[in-house]
């Protein structure tokens, strides 16, 4: 049980916008920590996506954002593509447990 | 090219050991701090450990602190996980990764297969 809470799953169609949420505590984003976003595809090893709340590494595209207010942060994915399919994670740091926790991780499905 | 290879996993026995080895290239090693991710079947990511860039500061996760123990080579481009009294629950694809300033995981290795069983 992860102190980050991510919905099990969301979908939309082709083109679509979908957006993953992150809660938190105060011990982990609501007392600033910055937000990381990871993308697994099935059976490869996790990409970042986002670090710091809402910066992109070189070679992401800008469909993909993240944002973040109080103890709660989101991901965004706008044009929804088919190879999105694969299972997202949120990651910050949690003062309470001294410890680089992971979301419960979201699967995005492209309908 | 960043580049990180897995090596050491396998099966072994309930209360076994194993090490595992993360070779590095194309980065100044020397000054990054390094993680080891693991991932169990059916379930999500966890964070196992991190190690500063000069090996002083060492981090673990609850499950694993007093059987578990990070290490690096600076010399050899290498961290190592010295995994002791192993168990069931840390059957996982241990995964090892580069931190970014900002303790972003910003690159991966392949992933080593680790299976506990009897």
């Amino acid at each position: 049980q992860s102190v980050l809470t991510q919905p099990p799953s969301v979908s939309g169609a082709p083109g679509q916008k979908v957006t993953i949420s992150c809660t938190g505590t105060s011990s982990n984003i609501g007392a600033g920590y910055e937000v990381h976003w990871y993308q697994q595809l099935p059976g490869t090893a996790p990409k970042l996506l986002i670090y710091s709340n809402n910066n992109r590494p070189s070679g992401i595209p800008d469909r993909f954002s993240g944002s973040n207010s109080g103890t709660s942060t989101s991901l965004a994915i706008t044009g929804l593509q088919a190879d999105d399919e694969a299972e997202y994670y949120c990651q910050s740091y949690d003062t309470r447990l001294s410890d680089y926790v992971f979301g419960t991780g979201t699967r995005v499905t492209v309908l | 090219e960043v580049q990180l290879s897995e090596s050491g996993g396998g099966l072994v026995q309930p209360g076994g050991s194993l090490r595992l080895s993360c070779t590095a290239s194309g980065f100044a090693f020397s000054s990054s701090a390094m993680t080891w991710v693991r991932r169990a079947p059916g379930k999500g990511l966890e964070s196992v450990s991190v190690i500063s860039a000069d090996a002083t500061t060492t981090q673990y996760t609850d499950s694993v602190k007093g059987h578990f123990t990070i290490s690096r080579d600076n010399s050899k481009n290498t961290i190592y996980l010295q995994m002791n009294s192993l168990r069931p629950e840390d059957t996982a694809t241990y995964y090892c990764g580069k931190l970014s300033p900002e303790f972003a995981v910003d690159y991966c290795g392949q992933g080593t297969l680790v299976t506990v069983s009897s």
